[in-house]
């Protein structure tokens, strides 16, 4: 059985500030680790994916999170934030076969001017 | 372009009156899957298809039927709808294999009264 942990719920932060959302996961076996967007009424949008090789990831909107096997953790980073980035944002996991995901229970992202 | 269609966006029924929520797809993927996200929630998986093969998770209700009449189209039946159903239920495809993108979706917003 595979879980994840988004410990904090909601993240308010300055425009232009860092920001980092904390993922960490549960599993028994290998796992590729997902950070999903959802705007307000819309689905979700593929932000990230980890599947092999480097431990570090990008996005195409600066956002970057990095595969720690040690600590199971795959922690979501951007160095400056913008409005435009208020969002949920979701953690998940697959693996064991299948393609089925497991989600956390998000994290609100709240940018502020 | 490619895309995952939902309608209706937002529906509204009465307690107990069936429900359709139908999804389509122009991926030409051969998984659909269901979710079911209540306010604040993580999405929760509630079956999925493999081509036709169906594959209820072991708590979905009941009450919550499927049907996947070919590649492109899948409909969620919900036969009596408790206020406890209300939610946003998200649709989402996939190509086989693990670690596979799953593209979702816009929703539909489902309101019981």
């Amino acid at each position: 059985a595979q879980s994840v942990t988004q410990l904090d719920s909601q993240v308010p932060v300055f425009e232009e500030a860092p920001v980092e959302l904390r993922c960490n996961y549960s599993s028994s076996v290998s796992v590729y680790l997902f950070w999903y967007v959802q705007y307000p009424n819309q689905g979700l949008q593929l932000l990230l994916k980890y599947l092999s090789g480097s431990t570090l990831v990008e996005s195409i909107n600066g956002f970057e999170a990095e595969f720690n096997k040690s600590q199971t953790s795959f922690h979501l980073r951007k160095p400056s934030v913008h409005i435009s980035d208020t969002a949920e944002y979701f953690c998940a996991v697959a693996g064991g076969g299948g393609n089925k995901l497991t989600f956390g229970t998000g994290t609100q992202l709240k940018v502020e001017l | 372009d490619a895309m995952v269609i939902q309608n209706p966006r937002y529906q509204v029924t009465q307690f107990g009156k069936p429900v359709t929520l139908s999804c389509s797809q122009t991926l030409n993927h051969n998984v659909m899957y269901w979710y079911q996200q209540k306010s604040s929630q993580a999405p929760k998986l509630l079956f999925h298809y493999y081509d036709k093969d169906f594959n209820n998770e072991a708590d979905t209700p009941d009450n919550f039927q499927s049907r996947r009449p070919n590649t492109s189209f899948c409909f969620l039946d919900i036969r009596s709808p408790g206020l406890g159903d209300a939610a946003m239920y998200l649709c989402a495809t996939s190509s086989p294999g693990t670690g596979t993108e799953q593209y979702f979706g816009p929703g539909t917003r489902l309101t019981v009264t």
